[in-house]
Formats: structure tokens, sequence, C-alpha cells
């Protein structure tokens, strides 16, 4: 079946430091979505990519469908970006549900 | 953004116990879905409803699980009778389009326990 795994699965940071998450498919997808999972248990939507590059204040997505991944950078990180992290694809055959991945643990450090 | 709405937050209940959660979807969306989170893990596809009626259900989905959403009002997962495995956080989602086309939308989740 599809699979959708992230890497690194625990990542800690200093505040102000960056890094990138890497979401890699098994097979050819068409869309990829990333969210936040916070504190209180909340999927906060980040990013929906069918191609290409977003970018939205400190965080930036890039999905490459060819290539068969995505990715996830956070630049000055802060105490708020801590959470998991979690990308998701729709299905190929009938696209009607997302496959998640086992998500990236992100801890942000003083 | 869009909001879905999820009632209750959080809900205990005896084993063997059926249980209602109720969701609330945005608006003029027309595909809903429900997911299951065990402690802070992967998010596990339920099942997804378009148009009345299911198009597709996991292994998880089991027997004693059923989904409606009669005359546009709250989209519900029903477990009817509860077990011990069925703990977990339950989300909620909609979207207007398939998800290969836009995003999908998640509510805030309900934590169930079952004793």
């Amino acid at each position: 079946g599809d699979q959708v795994e992230q890497s690194p699965s625990a990542l800690s940071l200093h505040e102000g430091t960056g890094s990138a998450l890497r979401c890699n498919f098994t097979t050819t997808m068409r869309a990829v979505q990333w969210f936040q999972q916070n504190s209180r248990g909340s999927l906060i939507n980040l990013f929906y990519l069918a191609s290409g590059t977003k970018e939205n204040g400190r965080l930036k997505s890039t999905f490459n469908s060819k290539e068969s991944y995505s990715t996830l950078h956070i630049r000055d990180a802060q105490l708020e970006d801590s959470g998991t992290y979690f990308c998701a694809a729709p299905n190929n055959n009938a696209g009607a549900k997302l496959t998640f991945g086992g998500g990236t643990r992100l801890t942000v450090r003083p | 953004g869009p909001k879905v709405l999820q009632i209750p937050s959080h809900q205990i209940i005896d084993m063997g116990q059926m249980v209602t959660l109720n969701c609330d979807p945005v608006s003029n969306h027309l595909y809903f879905y429900w997911y299951k989170q065990i402690l802070g893990q992967q998010m596990e596809f339920l099942v997804n409803f378009y148009n009345g009626k299911v198009m597709e259900k996991s292994k998880l989905f089991k027997d004693q699980f059923s989904v409606e959403r009669p005359d546009g009002s709250y989209f519900t997962l029903k477990i009817q009778p509860t077990a011990l495995e069925d703990s977990a956080v339950y989300f909620c989602a909609s979207s207007f389009t398939k998800p290969s086309a836009e995003t999908l939308y998640f509510g805030s989740g309900t934590r169930l326990t079952v004793l």
C-alpha cells in the first residue's frame, strides 16, 4: 500500500536555529499536506502543496513529486514551534483519504 | 480559517456501553473523515464518507463502528459496544473536494477513555 515515511522521528533545536524535516513517499503522490500537532493535541494546517514551494513566515515547504519527497524547513525556531509535525498524502487509488507519516517530534529549547 | 468542531472534547465511558462522537464539519464541505490516534502516535485512517455513504474504511473500522450524517446535521461516529482498545483520540476532518485536490481541515479531537 501507499507509504509515507518521515525523518527524523525526533529533533531537538535551540531557539533561533533551524532545520529540515523530510517526508519520503514509496509511490508517486499527487499532493502533500503538513500539519503541526501542538501540546494540546490540535492539528494545525501548515501547508498544502501539489507542486513547488510555499513559504509562510519562518516555515517553508517543498514538494518534489517526481523524486517522491517533501521537506519542511523551520528557521529561527521559537519555543512555540515545539510539537509533532506530520506530513500526509492522498492515496492514489481514489485520492479520497490522507495517509499520514509517523511524525517528527520537535523540541525547541531555550 | 475554516473550523471543524468536535463535541465533546473528552468522554469517559464504561466498556460495553455505546458512545457517539459528534463532528460539526465546515459548512459547505462534502467529504468527511474519521481518524484515530493513540497516545500521540500516528494518525490512523478509519473511514471516509461522501454523499451519504461510506466510500472507504480501514481494518480499524470494526463492525462495532458506524458513521452517519442525517440531513446535514452532525457527522457522527458511533461505537457500540465499546472495548478497552477503543481508547484513543478521534479526529474528524472535512473537505470540499478529495484530498488529492485540496486541504483537509481537522477538528481538535475527542479523547475517548474506555474503562
